[in-house]
């Protein structure tokens, strides 16, 4: 089955850029979308169709997806940022939804 | 604007069957959405359990699909989980979800509800 991975953590400086992966075979081929959750609250899509931002997203997320490896970008992070990030993918050869383990980003 | 929310039971003893319903408001179900349930254990990710589409299609996590009955109330706007046999480990905060029919993400989310499995 296709798995997604995305690393545990990422910690960035406010005002700073902070990358979140999420690697998968030829996800490319894929459309990548994502979702961050604060404490307490449920997710809240950020992304979809790889670098598509619903509205209210402020622009400084963006996302690409190339190769193995999509990619969610915050730039001039707040502290407000600070969230769980997941990616998700259906799985159009299997009919399945898979999300990513998730990643902690932590404004230092 | 669509809203959903979950009910049901917070507390379930093992080996019985975990029920909950998914009320939405704002938006048809019958329309050409799936509708859909995730949940997430305390401190873990995000696990998709299954979705229905308007038409009663349904699709659902292979680790799970023996267990899992997703059904659509189209008179009360209202779509339902059924899981049985459960244990511990589905004790989790279960989300009902409105999911985009082409490209599969989901742009609405209920609040949550947790659901413990205890005797």
């Amino acid at each position: 089955s296709y798995v997604l991975t995305q690393p545990p953590s990422v910690s960035v400086a406010p005002g700073k850029t902070a990358k979140i992966t999420c690697g998968g075979d030829n996800i490319d081929s894929k459309s990548v979308h994502w979702y961050q959750q604060k404490p307490g609250q449920a997710p809240v899509l950020v992304m979809y169709y790889d670098s598509d931002r619903p509205s209210g997203i402020p622009e400084r997320f963006s996302g690409s997806n190339s190769g193995n490896t999509a990619t969610l970008t915050v730039s001039r992070v707040e502290a407000g940022d600070e969230a769980d990030y997941f990616c998700q993918v259906w799985g159009s050869d299997s009919d399945h939804l898979i999300f990513g383990g998730g990643t902690k980003l932590t404004v230092l | 604007q669509v809203q959903l929310q979950e009910s049901g039971p917070g507390l379930v003893k093992p080996s019985e069957t975990l029920s909950l319903t998914c009320d939405v408001s704002g938006h048809s179900i019958t329309t050409a959405y799936y509708w859909g349930w995730i949940r997430q254990p305390p401190g873990k990710g995000l696990e998709w359990i299954g979705n229905i589409y308007h038409t009663g299609k349904t699709y659902y996590n292979p680790s799970l699909r023996s267990r899992v009955t997703i059904s659509q109330h189209t008179s009360k706007n209202q779509f339902s989980l059924r899981l049985t046999s459960v244990t511990a480990a589905d004790t989790a905060v279960y989300y009902c979800a409105r999911l985009i029919a082409v490209a599969r993400y989901f742009d609405n989310w209920g609040q949550g509800t947790l659901v413990t499995v205890s005797s």
